[in-house]
Formats: C-alpha cells, sequence, structure tokens
C-alpha cells in the first residue's frame, strides 16, 4: 500500500500564529483529502485537494502530486483549530491511506 | 441534505457478545467505506461496498468481521465474539461514484468499547 508520512507529529502554537502541515506519500494518487478531528473525534472534511492549490477562509492547500506532497496552511490560528490534522491519499477505487495525522494545541 | 449517519454513536459489548454497528450514506451516494481508529492512530481501511456487493474486503481481519450493504437499508459492518483489542472507533465514509477524483465523505463514528 501507500505510505503516508505527515510532519510534524506535534505542534504547539500561540493564538494568532501560522503553521504549516506536511503530508508526503510514496506513490502516485488521483484522490487527496485533508480532515481535521476535533476533540470530540469528528473527522471534518476540510480539502479535496488531487492537485492544484486550494483556500477556504484561513485555511489553504497545496498538492504537487508529481513531486508527492501536499502542504496545509492555517493562518491566525484560533483555539478550536486545535485537534488532530491527517491526510488521507487514494487511488483506483478509494481505498484510502491515513496518515498518523498532525495533533495540533492552539493556546490561548 | 444529510450527511453520512452512524449508529450507535457509543457501543459497549462485554467479550464474547456481538457488534452491530450500521452506516446509512449520504443521499445519491452508493459507495460505502468502512475504517478503522485505534486510539492515538490514523484510520486504516476495513472494506469498500456497492450495494449487495463486497468490492474490496483486504483490510478487513479473517474471522468474526463481516460487512454488508444490502440492497435496501443501511450498511451493516459486524463483528462477532468480540475482543479487548476490538476497542476502537468505527467509521464509515460514503461517495457518489467510484474511481479517480471522488471525495470522499465520513460519518462522526461509533466508539465501541470491549469490557
Amino acid at each position: 500500500g501507500i505510505q503516508v508520512e505527515q510532519s510534524p507529529p506535534d505542534l504547539i502554537l500561540q493564538e494568532g500564529a501560522n503553521s504549516t502541515l506536511r503530508c508526503n506519500f510514496s506513490d502516485s494518487v488521483n484522490n487527496l483529502q485533508w480532515f481535521h478531528q476535533n476533540p470530540w473525534g469528528q473527522l471534518i472534511n476540510l480539502f479535496y485537494i488531487p492537485s492544484g492549490t486550494k483556500q477556504n477562509g484561513r485555511l489553504s492547500a497545496t498538492t504537487v502530486a508529481t513531486e508527492r506532497y501536499s502542504l496545509l496552511y492555517i493562518s491566525s490560528s484560533q483555539t478550536t483549530d486545535s485537534g488532530v490534522y491527517f491526510c488521507a491519499v487514494g487511488y483506483n477505487f478509494n481505498k484510502f491511506y491515513f496518515g498518523s495525522g498532525t495533533k495540533l494545541n492552539v493556546k490561548p | 441534505n444529510a450527511g453520512v449517519m452512524q449508529n450507535p454513536r457509543h457501543l459497549v459489548r462485554r467479550r464474547g457478545q456481538e457488534a452491530r454497528l450500521r452506516c446509512s450514506p449520504m443521499k445519491g451516494h452508493s459507495h460505502v467505506y468502512w475504517y478503522r481508529q485505534l486510539p492515538e492512530e490514523g484510520l486504516k481501511f476495513m472494506v469498500y461496498l456497492q450495494k449487495e456487493n463486497i468490492i474490496d474486503e483486504s483490510g478487513m481481519p479473517k474471522e468474526r468481521f463481516s460487512a454488508e450493504f444490502p440492497k435496501e437499508g443501511p450498511s451493516i459492518l459486524r463483528i462477532q465474539q468480540v475482543v479487548r483489542g476490538d476497542s476502537a472507533a468505527y467509521f464509515c465514509a460514503s461517495s457518489p461514484t467510484s474511481g479517480a477524483y471522488n471525495e470522499q465523505f465520513f460519518g462522526p463514528g461509533t466508539r465501541l468499547t470491549v469490557l
């Protein structure tokens, strides 16, 4: 299967700071999603981004499929951004491979 | 448009009992995927189903686990004779079609605790 590595594994930020989360994957993919798992365990779709760049408010993401990585940018972080951010990649029949996540703690 | 529904949200079973987890996909979606998340880990694929068909069950343990997606009604993930190691969050996702460039939408999960 595809190997997915996320970095950093843990991140502590002061409210208002910016951050970049990285996702590297080992093979060609045609599906890539970023998720936020909130402290209650719910998975929230952030971006569906197999290639290119997208922005949604304070969040943006870029995937360079040919170089096998994706980046998630969080600007002006808020305490509600805390939780675990997962990158998931897939190909063919959408069997997603998840990374181990980046655990983000935003302090007030 | 309702999202992916899962029930129950929390399930407690004693060792040796059966657990039945249900998933109703989003309206218009005919593809269902089950994932398992152990504590402090990422999600792991278990099985991919379409109506009345199991397409890929490569992530499903060979024994005690089964899944179905009947013509009518929700998809069911069934775990027989549960053991403590089955304690995890089980997530269901759905998509409108299969193949490339296809977004999956996840339900809230069922948290199974085996005593």
